[in-house]
């Protein structure tokens, strides 16, 4: 089994300051992780995604996410916010292998930016 | 850039009535899923498929049905539609196996209000 956690349902932040979205998982084998964004009234969109490889993953809008085995963590980060980044952000894992691979979704954190 | 595309954004239905919605992707994805959105809960899988006339449960599929009948498009029923029901539905796709990691392709959802 595994599960997803987002432990922020809200973070509120101004703009052009910083932002880290925390995203935990488990699971008991090897797994894909993907942070996905969610704009008002809108379907969700890849942000980014760690596959293998460098553990640093930069997606699309400025975002990155660093990959932490030891810490079963995928924090989602951004040097400096706009208000066009207000938009609810989620976290998921698919394992690697083994038939078919489910995707599993954490909460949601929705990012407020402050002008 | 693939599509997917649901064919209502909104909806409002009365109890018991039955409520199809309909879901078509244009890039010969061999699975298709249902997911359901409720504040605090972030995605749930409701039913997906893996290929034509095929189709599996997810975590939460009382009270819904599917189909697929054509690889590009998969139907959500719901056979008797219940308050409980009302929430945001998401289409999405992927790719299967190897030739993807699952990465899923996100429709607009369909907002569904159940009086």
């Amino acid at each position: 089994a595994q599960s997803v956690t987002q432990l922020d349902s809200q973070v509120p932040v101004f703009e052009e300051a910083p932002v880290e979205l925390r995203c935990n998982y488990s699971s008991s084998v090897s797994v894909y992780l993907f942070w996905y964004v969610q704009y008002p009234n809108q379907g969700l969109q890849l942000l980014l995604k760690y596959l293998s490889g460098s553990t640093l993953v930069k997606g699309i809008n400025g975002f990155e996410a660093e990959f932490n085995k030891s810490q079963t963590s995928f924090h989602l980060r951004k040097p400096s916010v706009h208000i066009s980044d207000t938009a609810e952000y989620f976290c998921a894992v698919r394992r690697r292998s083994g038939g078919y691979q489910k995707v599993t979704f954490g909460t949601g954190t929705k990012l407020q930016v402050i002008p | 850039d693939v599509k997917v595309t649901q064919s209502s954004r909104y909806l409002v239905k009365r109890t018991g009535e039955k409520v199809f919605l309909e879901c078509v992707q244009d890039m010969d994805h061999e699975n298709m899923f249902w997911y359901r959105q409720d504040p605090g809960l972030g995605l749930r899988l409701i039913y997906f498929s893996y290929d034509v006339k095929m189709k599996e449960k997810g975590d939460i599929p009382e009270g819904y049905s599917v189909s697929r009948e054509k690889k590009e498009r998969f139907s959500l029923i719901l056979e008797s539609a219940s308050t409980n029901q009302t929430s945001m539905y998401l289409c999405a796709s992927s790719l299967w196996g190897t030739s993807g990691t699952g990465e899923l392709f996100f429709g607009e959802g369909s907002r569904l209000t159940v009086l």
